[in-house]
């Protein structure tokens, strides 16, 4: 069965304190990575796509990275503007098949304190 | 920038009447989807549809669900007979490319 794993569940930094979020994949064929940013009440905002490992895509403060396992998004002096859950999808399948759904991860709540 | 839109952003329901969600995706975008997410977990995959029709749906998308693309623009969920455990925020993306999907705001559904 396909599974996408997050964590931390909650991670708390404080203003300007880089860290790292992981999401740990086990799927029958990848054919993309996918991270969204989610504020409360909202729906998704996409931040990056990663196809193939070693792949590295950036984005102001954020940096997502993939390997044949898993996928980091690294954030870089975050700022409490950043606070927000993320969450993690893959996208599986082949392409005369699947038309793309995605499977999300339980997300990551960041908390960032000035 | 171009977004997904969806109506109406709260819709409150009785056990067992049908409510209609609606969504204007992007306008160029081809792949159409709908997911939903209960309080506190993972947003779920109901149903994907292209060239109008259903390419793929979920476990979860029985005959009580059902999609239309009824002109040009919109693309609906209908629920026919709602129960308390289809309470849930419930998503509508769109694609062009059939990669990166673009979510809306979501309709949050609560049915008493």
């Amino acid at each position: 069965e396909d599974q996408v794993t997050q964590s931390p569940e909650a991670l708390r930094l404080q203003e300007g304190e880089s860290s790292s979020l992981n999401c740990s994949y086990t799927v029958s064929g990848l054919r993309g990575l996918f991270w969204y940013r989610q504020d409360p009440g909202k729906g998704p905002e996409f931040l990056f796509t990663l196809y193939s490992a070693g792949e590295e895509k950036e984005k102001e403060r954020l940096k997502a990275t993939l390997t044949k396992k898993e996928s980091f998004l690294h954030i870089t002096a975050p700022k409490p503007e950043d606070s927000a859950t993320y969450l993690c999808a893959v996208q599986v399948g082949n392409y005369g098949g699947s038309q793309g759904n995605l499977i999300f991860g339980k997300g990551t709540k960041l908390s960032v304190k000035p | 920038e171009p977004e997904v839109t969806q109506t109406p952003s709260h819709q409150v329901t009785q056990m067992g009447q049908e409510v209609i969600l609606r969504c204007v995706p992007i306008s160029n975008h081809l792949y159409f989807y709908w997911y939903r997410q209960i309080l506190g977990q993972k947003v779920e995959f109901l149903v994907s549809f292209y060239n109008n029709e259903i390419s793929e749906k979920s476990e979860i998308f029985d005959d009580q669900f059902s999609v239309e693309r009824p002109d040009g623009s919109n693309f609906t969920l209908k629920i026919r007979s709602t129960k308390l455990e289809d309470s849930a925020m419930y998503f509508c993306a769109s694609s062009e490319t059939y990669y990166e999907q673009y979510f809306g705001p979501g309709t949050r559904l609560t049915v008493t």
